[in-house]
């Protein structure tokens, strides 16, 4: 069975502070490991994804195979990070009739302080 | 392209009766998927489609629900005889090949 831990429900920070926000993950095959974030009254959106190596709004996450995490991380959060964020996984298989379903964790909602 | 629309965003109805909801993906997309989201919680699969094919069911579709997608475009999840757990959100999302999943605003159900 596949399964996301995000460990924190709520997580503030102050303007300026680097900030992390945890996902552990479990799979038995190759995952592939996604952020999606959700501003107020705004719909789930991707942030990015571990297989595009990219750094979104100056957020960046590293697959970590041993320790099953995929951390999301940004050096100096700004007033306007401040959102639901989620990790979620799928399945990396490429067959046709492959679902490639997401697994979400429950979320974190992060909120940055002026 | 205006993302994937679904309707109606809300819906409010008495316990035992039935509703409908549709989604209308991103055109290019053969792949659609139905999502659940309670209270606190992040969504959870529903069922999956691709083109006009039901290739997978979570179990916790139960056999209230049903969903459709008659000619591989728009899609719709059908709950008869609603219950009170039945309350949440409900989210369609859509792709093609390994492209990540787009999702809409979701239908807000509450059971009165």
């Amino acid at each position: 069975a596949q399964r996301v831990t995000q460990p924190e429900k709520l997580l503030s920070v102050f303007k300026g502070a680097p900030v992390e926000l945890k996902c552990n993950y479990s799979y038995s095959g190759s995952p592939e490991l996604f952020w999606y974030v959700q501003y107020s009254r705004q719909r789930l959106q991707l942030l990015l994804r571990h297989i595009s190596r990219e750094s979104i709004k100056g957020f960046t996450a590293d697959l970590n195979k041993g320790e099953t995490s995929f951390h999301l991380k940004k050096p100096f959060a700004q007033e306007e990070d401040s959102a639901m964020y989620y990790c979620a996984l799928s399945s990396l298989v490429i067959s046709s009739g492959s679902a490639r379903q997401l697994t979400f964790g429950s979320g974190t909602q992060l909120t940055v302080l002026p | 392209d205006t993302g994937v629309s679904q309707n109606p965003r809300h819906k409010i109805t008495k316990r035992g009766q039935n509703v409908t909801f549709r989604c209308d993906p991103i055109s290019e997309h053969n792949r659609l998927y139905w999502y659940r989201q309670t209270l606190g919680q992040g969504p959870e699969f529903l069922t999956y489609f691709q083109n006009e094919a039901q290739l997978e069911k979570s179990r916790l579709l139960s056999d209230r629900f049903s969903a459709e997608r008659p000619k591989g475009s728009f899609s719709t999840l059908e709950i008869q005889r609603t219950e009170q757990g039945d309350s949440a959100m409900y989210l369609c999302a859509s792709s093609s090949g390994l492209k990540p999943q787009h999702f809409g605003d979701g239908t807000r159900l509450s059971i009165l």
